[in-house]
């Protein structure tokens, strides 16, 4: 069955990097995409970006462009989130998800991870 | 960007109940609309794709309706494993984005 299995909790300081990983099982990984999504405490959940899985291709909201990277590594089956410049404001829990081949809904998703900013 | 706003933000309902939630769309998005329940701390589960697609392996008893900018999500009889939040989202357009949630609470 379709698994995605995210890396556990963190903590960092604001100004700091944090990378998320999200690793697939189930399915060929490079036929799907993989996106993004988060969910601050209390709030609506909130795409960031997604990555061909295929290609490499990757595409940010605006809101997260030159902060955010997205990137896959195809022979462990493994999608990466990679935010930089933390605040607290990116306290949330990040969701990896799979859409569908041909439209952006989200058909399987992670556990979730929660990144918590505090100094 | 499409804004998405559902009402009402908090249902309380009963089991056995009829509940609709709404969701509008700040300009067309075609039948290009999801339905996605959450519970707390855990992913959303998406239910229904195209406005009224029923995903496999969920209860008949939801279902979806609407085109352009109106949409809702009926539960025809409320079950316990109901109460939880459910969230739209559009996928006609990059930036995907979701509404604010509606909480099912227990009456």
């Amino acid at each position: 069955q379709v698994q995605l299995v995210q890396s556990g909790a963190e903590v960092k300081k604001p100004g700091a990097s944090v990378k998320v990983s999200c690793e697939a099982s189930g399915y060929s990984f490079t036929r799907y995409a993989i996106h993004w999504v988060r969910q601050a405490p209390g709030q609506r959940l909130e795409w960031m970006g997604w990555i061909n899985t295929g290609d490499g291709r990757t595409k940010y909201s605006q809101k997260f462009q030159g902060r955010v990277t997205i990137t896959r590594d195809s022979r462990a089956s493994t999608a990466y989130i990679e935010v930089r410049r933390l605040t607290s404001e990116d306290t949330a829990v990040y969701f990896c998800a799979r859409s569908r081949p041909t439209v952006t809904l989200f058909e399987y998703w992670g556990q979730g991870t929660l990144v918590t900013v505090s100094s | 960007d499409i804004q998405m706003t559902q009402s009402p933000s908090t249902l309380s309902a009963s089991i056995g109940d009829r509940v609709t939630i709404t969701c509008r769309a700040s300009q067309s998005i075609s039948g290009w609309l999801a339905w996605y329940q959450q519970k707390p701390g855990k992913a959303p589960k998406l239910l229904i794709s195209e406005a009224s697609s029923l995903e496999s392996g969920v209860p008949s008893r939801f279902s979806g309706s609407g085109y352009g900018t109106e949409f809702t999500l009926t539960i025809s009889s409320l079950q316990p494993d109901d109460f939880a939040t459910y969230y739209c989202q559009q996928y006609n357009s990059y930036l995907y984005t979701f509404g604010q949630g509606t909480k099912l609470e227990i009456k």
